[in-house]
């Protein structure tokens, strides 16, 4: 069985930073591209950020280019997002997905709650 | 980067009804298209990848079609179970963009 499992939630402060994981299962890791894709409290879903199978390529969304970093450990099957600089719109529920292009495998998703 | 324009917002219809759900890109995509179905308080799930296969385990009801800028989402014989929000997803290029989302719900 496939399994995706985020961790990292929390409540920071605007301006801090945060790292998030992903610890992989299932299938294997190392052959798929990665993704981070957030969702606002009822909002639509936003892609925010690619990591090539090997590491070799990283997409950024316009919203986060800069701020966020995408890395990935295939020895330990784990996706990674550190971000910083973080702002109220930042807030959302993050989900990692695997795949290039469509996106076949979902995480449960981990709340980053951004507030002073 | 590429706009997805879904439509429409929302959705009421009745059981064993079909329905469509669509999505205009702001360029050609060349059928780089997906289809999610979003329970609440659940992760998004795969139903539909380049325009028209539909993903392992997806009930045959749900299809989808179109080209070029043009695609559609569409589920025969509507079931209580299909009430979700639906969202589209361009990856032609690497800056993948949804669509707004639809959400369902029965009549």
């Amino acid at each position: 069985e496939v399994q995706l499992v985020e961790s990292g939630e929390g409540l920071v402060q605007p301006g801090s930073s945060m790292k998030l994981s992903c610890v992989a299962s299932g299938f294997t890791f190392s052959n798929y591209g990665m993704n981070w894709i957030r969702q606002a409290p009822k909002k639509g879903l936003e892609w925010i950020a690619l990591i090539y199978y090997d590491s070799s390529s990283k997409y950024y969304a316009d919203s986060v280019k800069g701020r966020f970093t995408i890395s990935r450990d295939n020895s330990k099957n784990t996706l990674y997002l550190e971000m910083n600089s973080l702002r109220s719109e930042d807030t959302a529920m993050y989900y990692c997905a695997g795949g290039t292009g469509w996106f076949a495998y979902w995480g449960q998703g981990t709340l980053v709650t951004v507030s002073s | 980067d590429i706009r997805m324009t879904q439509s429409p917002a929302s959705l009421s219809a009745s059981l064993g009804e079909t329905v469509n759900i669509e999505c205009l890109a702001s360029e050609d995509i060349y059928s780089d298209l997906a289809w999610y179905q979003q329970k609440p308080g659940k992760s998004p799930q795969l139903l539909i990848y380049n325009a028209n296969s539909l993903q392992n385990g997806v009930p045959s009801r749900f299809s989808g079609s179109g080209s070029g800028t043009q695609y559609s989402l569409k589920i025969n014989s509507l079931q209580s179970e299909d009430v979700a929000t639906y969202f589209c997803q361009q990856y032609n290029n690497y800056l993948y963009t949804f669509g707004a989302g639809t959400k369902l719900e029965l009549k």
